[in-house]
């Protein structure tokens, strides 16, 4: 069974910008969440999806956007991009919300 | 809100020898706990886990228990291996947060050969 994946892996983008990032859970999952890892503020949880419905979502600005698709596919926005916006980005997916979640390799974004 | 605590690192072991990390954790309801692990450059792998207190998870030699009356899961292992280097962050999932995982701040292994 393939794992979770995430596309692109590397991503450079100038300040002010928006960037789109995508993830495809393992297949039969319905769960997507994704979260920003970076150096100084470690793991934050950004938003989790539910067949095609945000469940729950973290403390992240509105420049923070996500969405599902029927395919249990989901992408997240982020508008207007900001120095502080460099981190690395992981997507996990799970059967539902109480299951195990599988992370994929994440989308390292840079903002100069 | 919920949140755990590891302890500092980074942690720089020989080989064989025992790994003790430490966990502790504050939430509101009975939270699920996890162990995950990072290896450079990849994503997070989930290594064990417990749902209830006392439960004990377990893999790969890797063991911790779930201390309810301590609000602890520590993480131990009797024989660290070189392969075992990598980024480890203890993390917990309220049953009311759905699928939301709250991780510590992880901390970094280091095995000599």
């Amino acid at each position: 069974k393939a794992g979770v994946t995430q596309t692109p892996r590397y991503l450079i983008k100038t300040r002010g910008q928006q960037v789109t990032l995508s993830c495809s859970p393992i297949s039969g999952h319905r769960s997507v969440s994704w979260y920003q890892q970076t150096p100084g503020q470690g793991l934050q949880f950004l938003f989790e999806y539910f067949s095609e419905t945000q469940r729950n979502k973290g403390n992240f600005p509105g420049r923070f956007s996500g969405r599902q698709f029927s395919n249990s596919r989901s992408e997240m926005n982020v508008s207007t991009l900001e120095l502080g916006d460099s981190a690395l980005y992981l997507c996990a997916s799970s059967l539902a919300g109480l299951y195990e979640q599988y992370f994929g390799p994440g989308t390292r974004l840079t903002v100069t | 809100g919920d949140s755990v605590t590891q302890m500092e690192g980074p942690v720089t072991l020989s080989e064989e020898a025992f790994l003790t990390i430490n966990c502790t954790y504050t939430a509101t309801g009975y939270p699920s706990l996890f162990w995950y692990v990072q290896y450079p450059g990849e994503g997070l792998q989930l290594l064990l886990k417990a749902t209830k207190a006392d439960d004990k998870g377990s893999n790969k030699g890797f063991e911790a228990t779930y201390r309810k009356e301590t609000t602890s899961f520590h993480l131990e292992k009797g024989s660290v291996q070189v392969s075992d280097s990598a980024v480890y962050f203890c993390a917990l999932s309220d049953p009311g947060a759905n699928s939301k995982l709250t991780f510590g701040k992880g901390i970094t292994l280091s095995v000599r050969p």
